[in-house]
């Protein structure tokens, strides 16, 4: 596609759902990366995908967050048993390579966790 | 750890003026920096990208520079617009991942 595409744009979840965020990256760009944006916080890095494969899931803030990534293009983010402090912009973004080069971000999903 | 600084933290000009937005960062061992403008409620817009061998980027009104070893960029906005008025966020680039560490932004406002 022309850009990087995120969906839902926003997402209203009851305390104790889980989610799932999905991410398109730009047609072509082999690294994906999510970001979360929370009020006061700051961007904050999560995990990124060099292909299907994530080298790095340090970012992540607990066990209750996983990404998967298939035929090296869409990526799901997912949240299990939302807590409120999950509520964020969860931003998604695309380079060419893992190597130097520009990255493309997503519009972002907000989550709202009541 | 890479720590990145933004400052002013919110800055309100005329239209028409010109203005220098700053970023500092800890860790003088880059592979790039990226300069990201933000509108709210929306995702983030690439800039300007500069490699950290290189000293300036352009980009019509927009000038960023790059000082590796005093850790520092700014981005400099001509002729400021109304227009212009958002978050401009600076990323740094300094492991193999390509993962991006951010500053807090500055939130301009430019008044007509």
């Amino acid at each position: 596609g022309a850009g990087v595409s995120q969906s839902p744009s926003n997402k209203v979840t009851e305390k104790g759902k889980d989610v799932e965020l999905r991410c398109d990256p730009i047609s072509g760009h082999t690294a994906l990366y999510w970001y979360r944006q929370s009020l006061g916080q700051g961007l904050e890095f999560l995990i990124y995908f060099q292909g299907n494969s994530a080298p790095d899931k340090s970012g992540l803030p607990s066990d209750r967050f996983s990404a998967e990534r298939t035929g090296g293009s869409v990526s799901t983010l997912t949240i299990q048993r939302t807590q409120q402090e999950d509520s964020a912009v969860y931003l998604c973004a695309s380079s060419f390579s893992i190597l130097n080069t520009e990255a493309f971000f997503g519009q972002g999903t907000r989550l709202t966790v009541v | 750890k890479q720590e990145v600084t933004q400052i002013p933290a919110a800055l309100s000009v005329p239209e028409g003026e010109n203005l220098v937005l700053n970023c500092s960062f800890t860790d003088s061992a880059i592979y790039n920096l990226q300069w990201f403008r933000q509108d709210p409620g929306k995702g983030l817009t690439s800039l300007l990208l500069i490699q950290s061998s290189q000293r300036e980027q352009t980009s019509g009104r927009l000038n960023a520079s790059l000082d590796k070893s005093s850790g520092r960029s700014t981005l400099y906005i001509a002729a400021s617009q109304p227009g212009d008025s958002a978050t401009y966020l600076c990323a740094v680039n300094n492991n193999a991942g390509n993962m991006l560490t951010f500053g807090g932004g500055t939130r301009l406002m430019v008044k007509p």
